[in-house]
């Protein structure tokens, strides 16, 4: 069984650029959350997608959105790219409504550097 | 709003040598509460987690956790710790019990190195 999987695993773009990363969950979650961890920090919620709607979100700018496939996979878009949103990229997938013994398993990461 | 403080940023320990890394946290309202590690180039992996009952919570790799409401903490402790527990470790709170529509907040962390 296939955990958190996401790509690509490194990135580097230009100020002003933007870009793309992926995320499919866990086998059997419905839903995605996005956060993001800057180096020498811990992650940050950025927001969380389930039935292909955001319903969450943390205290990131509009330049941040994203999109829930059909399928439960994720996307996260950054616009206008600043220096300052390099970081590690974190996805983690877990099972809206289930019980309490439920969590949130996150993938790998993809390492975004902003030059 | 909920917050999580991690005193510690390094903690050094030599190899089979105990080792405690301490978190506290603020809410207003109860949480739950996680230890998550993070080995190099890797993402997060849940050590353990406590949800209610028994205030010590027993993890993987030898690891355990004791919830002290009264001092609102959640220190992480291991009676012999070895090389391969060199990683980053990160506290975190959420609000709710259903983890999976519930945002975490996360420490700064503490970066464990153990020496030979």
């Amino acid at each position: 069984d296939a955990g958190v999987t996401q790509s690509p695993t490194h990135l580097i773009k230009t100020r002003g650029q933007q870009v793309t990363l992926r995320c499919s969950p866990k086998s059997g979650h419905d839903t995605v959350s996005w956060y993001q961890q800057a180096l020498g920090q811990g992650p940050q919620f950025i927001f969380q997608y389930y039935e292909e709607e955001e319903r969450q979100r943390g205290n990131f700018p509009d330049r941040f959105s994203g999109h829930q496939f059909p399928n439960y996979s994720s996307e996260l878009n950054v616009n206008a790219l600043l220096l300052g949103d390099s970081a590690l990229y974190l996805c983690a997938s877990s099972s809206r409504g289930e019980t309490i013994q439920e969590t949130q398993y996150f993938g790998p990461g993809t390492r975004l550097l902003v030059l | 709003a909920q917050s999580v403080t991690q005193l510690d940023s390094q903690v050094p320990v030599f190899e089979e040598a105990p080792v405690e890394l301490r978190c506290n946290y603020s809410s207003s309202v109860s949480v739950y509460l996680f230890w998550y590690v993070q080995y190099p180039n890797q993402g997060l992996q849940l050590l353990l987690k406590y949800l209610s009952g028994s205030t010590l919570v027993k993890g993987i790799n030898g690891f355990e956790a004791e919830f002290n409401k009264s001092q609102t903490s959640f220190h992480l402790r291991k009676p012999s710790v070895h090389i391969s527990d060199t990683a980053e470790y990160f506290c975190a709170v959420s609000r709710s019990a259903n983890f999976g529509n519930e945002k975490l907040t996360f420490g700064t962390g503490t970066r464990l190195t153990i020496i030979p």
